[in-house]
């Protein structure tokens, strides 16, 4: 079993929907968490931290459960712009950073 | 402004080869680490380093070998190239607790 899983997707969606990633990981002594996107070809760019609080940037919002070692995204009025694939990260002690193995979303007009 | 800045771009290689790929940071980050990436495996860690003279295998560290001499730079050798090395590989950087890991544009490998 992967230590941070995500569903893989496609999630095929059409433009103004909202929609939602979620993110299970293994260890239950990871430290910090993050959603990172990257665009076909291209490499990963962080989009937002996740707090223990849940945290909000605009369109997306970032929910953390660490009873449930679950975290996820949410993101509201879907852009064509918003197409790529979602990587959920987790730090572990130490630094080390693992990375799901993303979920693509596809948003049509 | 640099950040990172991974070489080659592009290598084909055969079997047995052997090569290396650079990654060089200017952001004075403690921490450096190379990804690979595959269909539908997502970005696995291969090695990492949290500073000069200090590094640590990821999740498939088997086949590449790593050293960190200094804070900038941070190479990933193959010493005998296999097939399965097939694969986009990553270097990233960042400050050490902060998260944020900066991103080389990546290096496209082919093993024939």
């Amino acid at each position: 079993r992967k230590e941070v899983e995500q569903d893989p997707g496609p999630f095929n969606v059409p433009e103004g929907a909202t929609v939602a990633f979620n993110c299970t990981y293994s260890n239950s002594a990871s430290q910090s968490f993050f959603w990172y996107r990257q665009d076909c070809r291209k490499e990963p760019k962080l989009l937002m931290s996740v707090y223990s609080s849940g945290n909000e940037d605009g369109r997306f919002t970032a929910q953390l459960n660490r009873a449930s070692q679950y975290i996820s995204l949410l993101i509201r009025d879907s852009k064509l712009s918003d197409s790529a694939t979602y990587l959920c990260v987790v730090e572990r002690q130490g630094g080390k950073l693992i990375f799901g193995q993303g979920t693509e979303l596809s948003v049509k007009p | 402004n640099a950040g990172v800045t991974q070489t080659p771009k592009f290598q084909v290689l055969k079997t047995g080869q052997s090569m290396t790929l650079q990654c060089a940071q200017d952001m004075n980050h403690e921490y450096m680490s190379w990804y690979r990436q595959d269909p539908g495996m997502g970005l696995r860690l291969i090695h990492y380093s949290v500073g000069a003279g200090i590094t640590d295998q990821g999740e498939v560290p088997n086949g590449y070998n790593v050293s960190r001499s200094t804070t900038e730079d941070f190479p990933l050798r193959l010493l005998s190239a296999a097939p399965s090395q097939t694969s986009v590989y990553f270097c990233a950087s960042s400050y050490m607790g902060r998260g944020e890991l900066f991103f080389g544009e990546g290096s496209r490998l082919t093993v024939l």
